[in-house]
């Protein structure tokens, strides 16, 4: 079955940098668009970025471009975010996400990422 | 992008039903079939439970129902049970550079 299982979240000071990965098991990242979703505290959800199957397509809010790079690994079928410069608004719990089609189907059980200092 | 607009809180007695409504622009809800939606209880990832406005994942509880008018989506929960108390969002395609918008959700409260 499908799942998708984050780490590398944490505690990082302003103007750090943190990593997340997604190990992804049951199907195949490469077949699929993929994407980083984020929820602050107590907010709603935020598309952050996604990348498209065949990778050629990359999408970044415009509230993270600059900063954050998505990429994913085919031989360990996983999806990482890097995050950069990181502010006290990327305070968030970040969910890694499969769609198919236009639909999320799955989702991760979301990483929790404080940026204080 | 702006986020589609839902209202902040909806709440109903065991048994009857309930309407969330999610309102965008021509760019978004307007334009596309494709608007979803996911229910999430509190401290868990959310969950899909209507996408394409009114088709339903396999399996999944035919009390819950998707429509759309406009640029208005909605979602009908119907013979409200206790665990359908969640936050609800909506999210549709909008095509261009930021494809994907969701609302602002809406908290179910079952009395």
């Amino acid at each position: 079955q499908v799942q998708l299982v984050e780490s590398g979240g944490g505690l990082v000071k302003p103007g750090g940098s943190l990593r997340l990965s997604c190990a992804a098991s049951g199907f195949t990242v490469s077949d699929y668009y993929m994407s980083w979703i984020r929820q602050a505290p107590g907010k709603g959800l935020e598309w952050v970025s996604y990348i498209s199957d065949g990778g050629t397509t990359i999408y970044y809010a415009d509230s993270v471009r600059g900063r954050f790079t998505i990429s994913r690994d085919s031989a360990r079928n996983s999806l990482y975010l890097q995050m950069n410069s990181l502010r006290a608004e990327d305070t968030a719990v970040y969910y890694c996400a499969k769609l198919s089609g236009f639909l999320i189907d799955y989702w991760g059980q979301g990483m929790l990422v404080t940026v204080s200092s | 992008q702006s986020a589609l607009t839902q209202p902040a809180s909806v709440s109903g007695s065991p048994g009857q039903s309930i309407t969330i409504s999610c309102t965008g622009t021509i760019s978004d809800v307007g334009s596309y079939n494709l608007v979803s939606w996911y229910q999430q209880h509190p401290g868990k990832a959310p969950k899909v439970i209507i996408y394409e406005v009114s088709k339903r994942p396999s399996g999944f509880s035919n009390r819950f129902s998707g429509s759309k008018s406009g640029n208005t989506a909605s979602l009908t929960i119907s013979g409200l049970q206790a665990e359908d108390e969640a936050d609800y969002y909506c999210c549709s395609y909008a095509g261009g550079s930021s494809p994907w918008v969701f609302g602002g959700g809406t908290k179910l409260t079952v009395l």
